[in-house]
């Protein structure tokens, strides 16, 4: 079974640019979450989808993150325009149940 | 809100010593409990859980209990191992619909041959 897959794993962009990071969740799992992890601390969770609709975005700072889930599968987590404390990995996870998440490899974000 | 405190790290060991990696939480609610590992460049990883108070969860040797009243979910394993090396995080979820994952900081493991 293929896992939780991200793109890309590195990305170097300069404050006050955008980016984009894709995620494709194992097939099949219905809920979808995006995480921020910054350097020294736990996953923190930003956004969680439950087939093409948001669950939880409270801790999603709207001014400059949106995220989309494409026909209930694929996801997009965007920052516009980052800045220097966006600088984290940013964790895609997917479920079947609500005990289990699978986790994928992670898009390490730095701003310079 | 609900929370969770993790011994700070990192903790270095020899092979085949005694891991103990403490974790307490803060809920309002019954939690599910749960201890994630994360190699080196590679995603998290679901170690064990445990559900309900008493229950014990164990996987590739490693053990925690759910002890709801010390409100504690301590990690440990008997022998630890160079491959054990990782940062091992605990973390609960509120048990709704929505499975939300409240973590810890992280502990650092090394273990050294």
């Amino acid at each position: 079974e293929a896992g939780v897959a991200q793109s890309p794993r590195y990305k170097i962009i300069e404050k006050r640019q955008s980016v984009a990071f894709w995620c494709n969740p194992i097939s099949g799992h219905a809920t979808l979450y995006w995480y921020q992890q910054i350097l020294g601390q736990g996953p923190k969770l930003l956004i969680q989808f439950q087939n093409n609709g948001v669950v939880d975005d409270s801790q999603l700072p709207k001014d400059r993150f949106s995220a989309e889930r494409l026909k209930g599968v694929d996801s997009t987590l965007k920052i516009q325009p980052a800045k220097l404390e966006d600088s984290a990995v940013y964790l895609c996870a997917s479920s079947l149940t609500t005990y289990e998440q699978y986790f994928g490899p992670g898009t390490r974000l730095t701003v310079t | 809100g609900d929370s969770v405190t993790q011994m700070e790290g990192p903790v270095t060991l020899s092979e085949e010593a005694f891991l103990t990696i403490n974790c307490t939480y803060t809920a309002t609610g019954y939690p599910s409990l749960f201890w994630y590992v994360q190699y080196p460049g590679e995603g998290l990883q679901l170690l064990l859980k445990a559900t309900k108070a008493d229950d014990k969860g164990s996987n590739k040797g490693f053990e925690a209990t759910y002890r709801k009243e010390t409100t504690s979910f301590h990690l440990e394993k008997g022998s630890v191992q160079v491959s054990d090396s990782a940062v091992y995080f605990c973390a609960l979820s509120d048990g709704g619909s929505q499975g939300n994952l409240i973590f810890g900081k992280g502990t650092k493991l090394s273990v050294k041959p």
